[in-house]
């Protein structure tokens, strides 16, 4: 089992829609991350957030660390949000180490 | 400014042979990482170097090499490609070092797609 789990895995939107892509974790952490991945492949920084709710844009991410989950929400989506959204977390017993969901695969068509 | 840049961005190498990827950023980072991607797995911590002269191993560490040549290169070294091997390789830095979240703050390279036939 991963210790983060991404849903929906692939997830397909009409332009204009509201959309929200979970991630779940099973570790204490210290703080997690939304990255976007584009169809070229580079990776982004989204939102680091370790309580609360952030926006930035059309673009909300809030995080539940009792609940060991955030949420990652886009309002009126648009084709060109389309790419591949990892959510990631920094374990609170692991200095170095970062665990990578798998990702979720977004396409908004026009 | 460009960030981080890598060398390649595509290679091909057949199994057995040597080759060295390279990652420099002009950012002024203290820590790098080096995480390959594969399909249907999170990216994963391959090295990671907390500061000039310093490496540590990540989570898979098997088959490669690093150096820190100076803050600003961190570099990625096959001594015998494996099919195993074929993936996508991220170099990322931080400004902070690693520990307590903050290296979250991670800017990241466009890749380097290896194959190894």
């Amino acid at each position: 089992k991963n210790e983060v789990e991404q849903s929906p895995q692939n997830l397909t939107a009409q332009e204009g829609e509201f959309i929200t892509i979970n991630c779940r974790y099973s570790v204490g952490i210290s703080a997690l991350h939304w990255l976007q991945q584009h169809p070229g492949g580079g990776i982004v920084s989204l939102f680091m957030l370790s309580s609360g709710k952030k926006k930035h844009g059309r673009l909300i991410a809030t995080i539940n660390i009792q609940e060991k989950h955030s949420s990652l929400h886009i309002t009126a989506s648009h084709p060109r949000d389309s790419a591949v959204y990892i959510c990631a977390v920094a374990e609170e017993t692991s200095g170095s180490r970062l665990t990578f969901g798998e990702g979720t695969q977004l396409t908004v068509n026009p | 400014n460009a960030g981080v840049t890598q060398t390649p961005k595509f290679q091909v190498l057949k199994t057995g042979q040597s080759m060295t990827l390279q990652c420099a950023q002009d950012m002024n980072h203290n820590s790098m990482y080096w995480y390959r991607q594969d399909p249907g797995m999170g990216l994963r911590l391959i090295y990671y170097s907390a500061s000039e002269g310093t490496t540590d191993k990540g989570e898979v560490p098997n088959g490669y090499n690093v150096s820190r040549l100076n803050k600003r290169e961190f570099s990625l070294r096959l001594e015998s490609a494996a099919p195993s091997q074929t993936s996508v390789y991220f170099c990322a830095s931080s400004p902070h070092p690693p520990g307590q979240g903050a290296q979250l703050e991670q800017y990241f390279g466009p890749g380097t797609r290896l194959t190894v036939t």
